[in-house]
């Protein structure tokens, strides 16, 4: 399967802890995307790269929040100190730019984080 | 805020063909409309998407309203894994990339 990947599927932590996920887009892709998704609502964007540039984010990513896409590939998403209200689903999308693509995004399975 | 509106459910009987209306009235002139669905518990899944003729592609029919303001997502004989949250979006493309605005879709049921 060449899809995107995340890691771990479901994460649960105490409140307090740090947690890291881990999305790898699907080959090739330059452009990795972070959404956030509650229950009952639609995805929200977090933040994107274009290659390993982290070139827009979200007002919902706090300083509690970093992601990072060192080489231009795989990508990660840490939360400090969680919270329960960061409970939720983690999505990771990937999609190629370039002057001939449409960019459309594709997505991961997803994380879901529980915080007690 | 989501550019789109849609109806907040939908019931289709299987095998039927499920129509699922989108608004989008204040579309630019290089805005593409996307679908998207979401099967519980997995992430959105890319349909189909189209500026301005109406694409169809293995999943679905997209049929865009001549002004543009309107679309309707076609899945011409729907099965039960039909069953899930469709989101319509619009979005532009550009050599900066643009992230999804999502609202919150329209939860089809398929009924056997």
């Amino acid at each position: 399967d060449t899809g995107v990947s995340q890691d771990p599927r479901h994460k649960i932590t105490k409140r307090g802890q740090n947690v890291t996920f881990r999305c790898d887009p699907i080959s090739e892709h330059n452009r990795l995307y972070w959404y956030r998704q509650t229950l009952g609502q639609g995805p929200e964007f977090l933040t994107y790269f274009q290659n390993e540039a982290q070139l827009e984010k979200s007002r919902l990513l706090s300083d509690r929040f970093s992601a990072e896409r060192p080489k231009g590939s795989f990508s990660t998403l840490e939360i400090q100190r969680t919270e329960q209200g960061d409970s939720a689903m983690y999505l990771c999308a990937s999609s190629l730019s370039s002057g001939t693509s449409t960019d459309t995004q594709y997505f991961g399975p997803g994380t879901r984080l529980t915080v007690l | 805020d989501a550019k789109t509106t849609q109806p907040p459910s939908m019931d289709c009987a299987e095998g039927r063909a499920a129509n699922l209306p989108c608004n989008h009235s204040t579309i630019s002139g290089n805005e593409y409309v996307y679908w998207y669905r979401q099967i519980h518990s997995q992430g959105p899944q890319y349909i189909i998407h189209g500026l301005k003729n109406n694409e169809t592609n293995e999943m679905a029919s997209l049929i865009i309203t001549e002004d543009r303001k309107s679309s309707t997502l076609i899945l011409p004989h729907a099965t039960l894994r039909d069953t899930a949250v469709y989101y319509c979006i619009v979005r532009v493309h550009d050599n900066y990339g643009q992230n999804f605005v999502f609202g919150p879709g329209t939860r089809l049921s398929v009924l056997p």
